[in-house]
Formats: C-alpha cells, structure tokens, sequence
C-alpha cells in the first residue's frame, strides 16, 4: 500500500530532551515536507526537500532541524524542544516539487512539550 | 506572496442538507488551487483540485468546487451531505515553481442526524 508513515504518533516530552520523528514514504517521491498545525493557522511548513541531500526552510523552521540522507526517510529533529513546538505535525510527499503536485500526508504526531 | 482565508471555522449542517465552505485566495500570479479533507485523527487526503482548464472541479463523493478568477474565491460546495462527511477542510493555494502549499485555516463541518 503507497503510504507516509510517521513515528511516533503521540509524544510528551520535557523541555530540553532532543527528539527525532521520523517519517517514511514508500512511493519512491522526490519530495518531503514537514508541517505544524496548530488551531486557527491552519498548516504551516516547517522544512521541505526537492531530492536526497537537498533540504530548505519553510515559513517556520526554528527550533527544528532535517536531513535527507535516504530517499523514503525524512527525519524532523527538535534538539531542545519548548513548549510552543507543542503542535500535531505532518509529513508529506509529493512525486516532485513545483506547486502542482498532490501532496500524500502522514498519519500526524502529536506531540506535547512540558 | 499568497493567503488563504477560510471564513468559516466551524459550519453546522443537517444531514441532506446542502454545504457550502467558503475559500478565499490572495496572489499576484496565476494559483492552484486545492481541497485537501482531515477526517478524524487521520491526515489529510486530497478532495480536488484546479490546475487550468475548466473551472468546475469534482470529486468522487459528490464535493465540487468552483474557480472564480474575478473574485479569488474557491468554494467547496456539496448538494446533500451525509454523516460521514463529518471532517476539517482545508483550502490550499500554490503557484508555480512553489516549494509548499499555503493552508487556509481550516473549516470543521458538523453534520447533524
């Protein structure tokens, strides 16, 4: 089955302690992106990637970190989370980049900073 | 740079009744636009969208959206909803050459029996 998996799909954590979610497509899609939804604002992006070795930031990427050294996995690092990271976050895919393409979005994790 | 604005955030309708979700876009150049659906504790699927061509966009649940050029408007509208199109709509815009979609804020639809 063509889907976005993510891990974990709930997460607490305390202020500080590093983190690593992870996120994996297996529709072998050139593109992945990180988004944070939070009530009222909808979906902002946070990172995305065009292709392995290629990362860029979105409209809100502090506190966050990526990387793309496969082409299925796209990891979103919170090195020392804080509360206001405390958000539902999807991952996406996309055949490739450019604006027309369908996005293919994981399942969301929640995560919760104390 | 474009917006999106969804000016419903909540819409409250009885089953078989008609919906409309109102979507409204900012852009200084030509857009795609998309209807991406959140049912609960899932992620989003894609609903439709409008690239070019014909303006009237379906789906294969019954939803349509129609692309107003003049009035920047991409409304979601449906004839006759059911319980299980109970779920959070999202409007989305993107250009050419764009690396991310931009979200409206979302409309959470309520269908009561």
């Amino acid at each position: 089955e063509a889907q976005v998996t993510q891990n974990p799909r709930y997460l607490i954590t305390v202020t500080g302690k590093k983190l690593t979610v992870t996120c994996s497509q297996n529709m072998n899609h050139e593109y992945m992106s990180w988004y944070r939804q939070d009530p009222g604002l909808g979906l902002r992006q946070i990172y995305y990637s065009m292709n392995v070795e290629v990362t860029d930031k979105g409209d809100v990427p502090e506190g966050y970190k990526v990387s793309r050294k496969e082409k299925r996995n796209f990891p979103l690092i919170l090195e020392s989370p804080s509360p206001n990271q405390t958000s539902l976050y999807f991952c996406a895919s996309s055949l490739y980049g450019g604006g027309a393409n369908e996005q293919f979005f994981g399942p969301g994790t929640r995560l919760t900073v104390l | 740079a474009q917006s999106v604005t969804q000016l419903d955030s909540q819409v409250p309708v009885f089953e078989e009744a008609p919906v409309e979700l109102r979507c409204n876009y900012s852009s200084s150049v030509s857009v795609y636009l998309f209807w991406y659906v959140q049912y609960p504790n899932q992620g989003l699927q894609l609903l439709l969208k409008y690239l070019s061509g014909s303006t009237l966009v379906e789906s294969i649940n019954g939803f349509e959206a129609e692309f107003n050029k003049s009035q920047t408007s991409f409304h979601l509208r449906k004839p006759s909803v059911h319980i299980s199109d109970t779920a959070e709509y999202f409007c989305a815009v993107s250009i050419q050459g764009a690396q991310k979609l931009v979200f409206g804020q979302g409309t959470r639809l309520t269908i009561n029996p």
